[in-house]
C-alpha cells in the first residue's frame, strides 16, 4: 500500500514568494495532520483535519499560513508571503478512524528553504 | 493538563551498549502510548505501541512497558547497533472533541531524543 505522499521533497525559493506544499493521505484515513520540524522547536503540530474539516488550527503560526483539505485524498499547506524563518521540514501525517488507536503515518516531508 | 516529559539528548553510546530513554506523561485516562523513530532524512515511523496498562510493546529489539502507577513508558534496548542512530519520540495522545461529537486522539511530539551509536 502506498504511504502518505508529499510533494515537493525539496523547495528553495526567495522570501516573499508563495509556497504550496501538497499531501496525499493514505486511502481510508480520515484524519490528516500538518507538522513543522526545526532544530529549535522540534516537531510542532500546525493543523489537524478530521473528515476534511479543520479541528485544531491553533498551531498555525500566523495569517501567512493557510491549509485546505478539499477532499479526503488531498491537502495543501500554503505560505504567502514566505519568510526565511519559515525554513523547516514540513511533514504531513494521516491516521485511520479512532479504532486504530490514533497511530499516525508520516510522509517523508518537504524540506523548505526560504532565502 | 496533558504533558509529556522525555529524556533530553543527545545520547551517545557504543555499539552493543544498553539503551534507556525515559518518558513520563500526564493525560486524562489511560490512553494508548507510542514510540516513534525518525531516521536521518525521513519522516517519523511508528516503532512500537502499548494499548493498556502493563502492556509491553516491542519491535526491532526495542521494548517499552506501560506503567500506569508511574505514568511512564520508558524505551529500552539491550544491545544497540549503529543502525539505531536516529531521533526517538515518545508520543502520548491527547483527547479532543471532534466535529461530530466524537472523541478524537492527536499525538503530542516534542523535540525527541537524538541517539548516536558509535561502532
Amino acid at each position: 500500500d502506498a504511504g502518505v505522499i508529499q510533494s515537493p521533497r525539496h523547495e528553495v525559493t526567495e522570501m516573499g514568494q508563495e509556497v504550496t506544499l501538497r499531501c496525499k493521505p493514505i486511502s481510508g484515513h480520515n484524519s490528516l495532520f500538518w507538522y513543522r520540524q526545526t532544530m529549535m522547536r522540534g516537531l510542532e503540530l500546525l493543523i489537524y483535519f478530521n473528515n476534511n474539516v479543520p479541528i485544531d488550527d491553533s498551531g498555525m503560526p500566523e495569517d501567512r499560513f493557510s491549509a485546505k483539505m478539499p477532499n479526503a485524498s488531498f491537502s495543501t499547506l500554503k505560505i504567502q508571503p514566505s519568510e526565511p524563518r519559515d525554513s523547516a521540514v514540513y511533514f504531513c501525517a494521516s491516521s485511520a478512524p479512532e479504532g486504530d488507536q490514533v497511530a499516525q503515518h508520516f510522509g517523508d516531508g518537504t524540506r523548505l528553504s526560504i532565502l | 493538563g496533558n504533558s509529556v516529559t522525555q529524556m533530553e539528548g543527545p545520547v551517545t553510546l557504543s555499539e552493543e551498549a544498553f539503551l534507556t530513554i525515559n518518558c513520563t506523561y500526564t493525560a486524562t485516562g489511560y490512553p494508548s502510548l507510542f514510540w516513534y523513530v525518525q531516521y536521518p532524512g525521513e519522516g517519523l515511523q511508528l516503532l512500537l505501541k502499548a494499548t493498556k496498562a502493563d502492556d509491553k510493546g516491542s519491535n526491532k529489539g526495542f521494548e517499552a512497558t506501560y506503567r500506569k502507577e508511574t505514568t511512564s513508558f520508558h524505551l529500552e534496548k539491550g544491545s544497540v547497533q549503529v543502525s539505531d542512530s536516529a531521533v526517538y519520540f515518545c508520543a502520548p495522545p491527547f483527547w479532543i472533541k471532534g466535529n461530530r461529537g466524537s472523541t478524537l486522539g492527536r499525538l503530542y511530539f516534542g523535540r525527541g531524543t537524538q541517539l548516536t551509536v558509535w561502532p
